[in-house]
C-alpha cells in the first residue's frame, strides 16, 4: 500500500500566483485532513473532511480551499498566495470519523514543502 | 486553554546510551495522548497510544508513560540507535480536537 501520497514535494510560488496541493489515500479512509508545520509550532489543522462531500474548517483555513469529490482524494487550493504561507503541509488520514475514530492514528504524507517569495 | 508542551526542546545523545523525552498538557476532557516519531523530510509516524487507564506501554526499544493526574507523559528511548534521530511530537486528543506539541528534535552521534 502507498498510503498517502502527496504532490509535489517541493513548490516555489510567487505572491498572488494560486496552486493546488495534490493529496490521494488508498487505505479507504473516511477521515482526511490538511496540517501546516511551521518552525516552534506544533502541526496546524487548515481544513478536514469526514467523508465525501463534507468537509469544514480547521484552526487556521484563511487563504485556503479544500474540496472532496471521492473517498480517495482531498486537494488543498491555495487561492492568492503569500509569504504568510511558506510553510511544510501535510495531509493526513483516518480510519472512521470522529467522535468514534480517536483511538485511530492519524497517517501522514510526507509533505510538500511550499515556499512563497 | 488547551496546550502540550515538550521538553526539552532539542536533545544529542552518543549512540548506545538512553533518553527520556517529556510531554505536560493541559487539555480537558482527556481522550487518548499519541507519540509520532518524525523524521527528516517525511511525515509523522505513531508510535504508541496511551489511555487514560494506561500507566506503561512499550513498543520494543520505546516506553511511554503516563500520569493522568499530574497529566504528564514520558517516552523513554533505551540502546539508541542512529536511526532513532527524528522528532518525536506528542498529541493529546480531547474533546473532538487534537492538540499537538512542539516537538523534541532528538540527535543521536555515533
Amino acid at each position: 500500500n502507498a498510503g498517502v501520497t502527496q504532490t509535489p514535494k517541493f513548490q516555489v510560488l510567487k505572491t498572488g500566483q494560486s496552486m493546488t496541493l495534490q493529496c490521494a489515500q488508498d487505505m479507504n479512509h473516511e477521515y482526511m485532513s490538511w496540517y501546516r508545520q511551521d518552525p516552534g509550532m506544533g502541526l496546524r489543522l487548515i481544513h478536514y473532511s469526514v467523508g465525501a462531500g463534507i468537509t469544514d474548517q480547521g484552526e487556521v483555513p484563511n487563504g485556503y480551499n479544500v474540496s472532496r469529490s471521492t473517498t480517495e482524494d482531498f486537494p488543498l487550493r491555495l487561492l492568492s498566495a503569500a509569504p504568510s504561507q511558506t510553510s511544510v503541509y501535510f495531509c493526513a488520514s483516518r480510519e472512521g470519523v470522529p467522535m468514534s475514530s480517536y483511538n485511530s492514528p492519524l497517517h501522514f504524507g510526507n509533505g510538500t514543502r511550499l515556499t512563497v517569495t | 486553554k488547551n496546550q502540550v508542551e515538550q521538553s526539552p526542546q532539542s536533545l544529542i545523545i552518543l549512540e548506545g546510551k538512553n533518553c527520556t523525552l517529556q510531554c505536560n498538557y493541559t487539555v480537558s476532557p482527556f481522550s487518548n495522548l499519541r507519540w509520532y516519531k518524525q523524521d527528516t523530510g517525511r511525515g509523522p509516524v505513531s508510535l504508541t497510544i496511551m489511555t487514560f487507564s494506561e500507566n506503561t506501554k512499550s513498543n520494543g526499544r520505546y516506553t511511554a508513560t503516563l500520569d493522568a493526574d499530574t497529566k504528564q507523559s514520558s517516552l523513554h528511548i533505551t540502546a539508541s540507535q542512529l536511526s532513532d534521530s527524528a522528532s518525536y511530537i506528542c498529541v493529546v486528543s480531547g474533546s473532538k480536537k487534537l492538540t499537538f506539541g512542539t516537538g523534541t528534535r532528538l540527535t543521536i552521534i555515533p
